[in-house]
């Protein structure tokens, strides 16, 4: 089935570690997102790419990174510089840029411990 | 920057009772999305409005687009312990904008 798969779906991590975020789709969609949920927050944007080699900073980049070398692929990586990580991770895609409908999976749970 | 308010942050209703969730941007938009978050799991796609003054509905969920693009709502009659979850609306500002999603609206349905 096509679909996002996120990995891993908790994770703990120490203070003034990094972590990597996994997020594939095989919906051959150009667009991939980053989003950070957080209580009575809503979504927030991290970062998105709308082509392979490209990315742009979001609402709240500050303490992440990304990459995108593959289309299918979009890890996030929360670094140590993020003052408060702990958070539920969304990643989403969809067809290509503009407008459309944001397909999302299930999420990663980060806890800083 | 742009934003989209959304109101309430909770509601509380009895099975069988009606439900009403209001956005509002603070500029015009091209189009807006609402989804539906089960407690536990992710955002969903329900529905996308483009027109002006647009209403479109899917069963028992009325989806209202305001004149002026700058406002929806999403109505749910007669709600159901099925329908528990968080509606979100996210709005576009342009064609190549990114969405900006309201802080949702927490709905809980008491049997």
């Amino acid at each position: 089935d096509g679909g996002i798969t996120q990995s891993p779906k908790y994770l703990f991590r120490k203070e003034g570690q990094n972590v990597t975020l996994s997020c594939e789709q095989n919906l051959n969609h150009d667009a991939m997102y980053w989003y950070r949920q957080d209580p009575g927050q809503g979504l927030r944007l991290i970062y998105y790419s709308q082509i392979v080699n490209d990315f742009q900073k979001g609402d709240i980049a500050e303490g992440y990174s990304v990459s995108r070398e593959k289309k299918e692929s979009f890890p996030l990586t929360v670094t140590s510089a993020q003052k408060n990580p702990t958070a539920f991770y969304l990643c989403a895609s969809r067809p290509g840029q503009g407008v459309g409908e944001l397909f999302f999976g299930e999420g990663s749970r980060l806890t800083v411990l | 920057g742009q934003q989209v308010m959304q109101i309430p942050q909770y509601q509380h209703v009895q099975e069988g009772e009606d439900f009403t969730t209001y956005c509002n941007s603070s500029t015009t938009l091209s189009n807006i999305q609402w989804y539906k978050q089960r407690p536990g799991g992710h955002p969903v796609f329900l529905i996308q409005l483009v027109k002006s003054g647009e209403v479109k509905k899917q069963k028992r969920l009325t989806f209202q687009f305001g004149e002026a693009k700058k406002n929806s709502s999403l109505h749910i009659t007669a709600t159901q312990t099925t329908d528990v979850g968080t509606y979100f609306c996210a709005g576009h500002g342009g064609s190549q904008g990114n969405l900006i999603f309201g802080k949702g609206t927490k709905l809980s349905v008491k049997p």
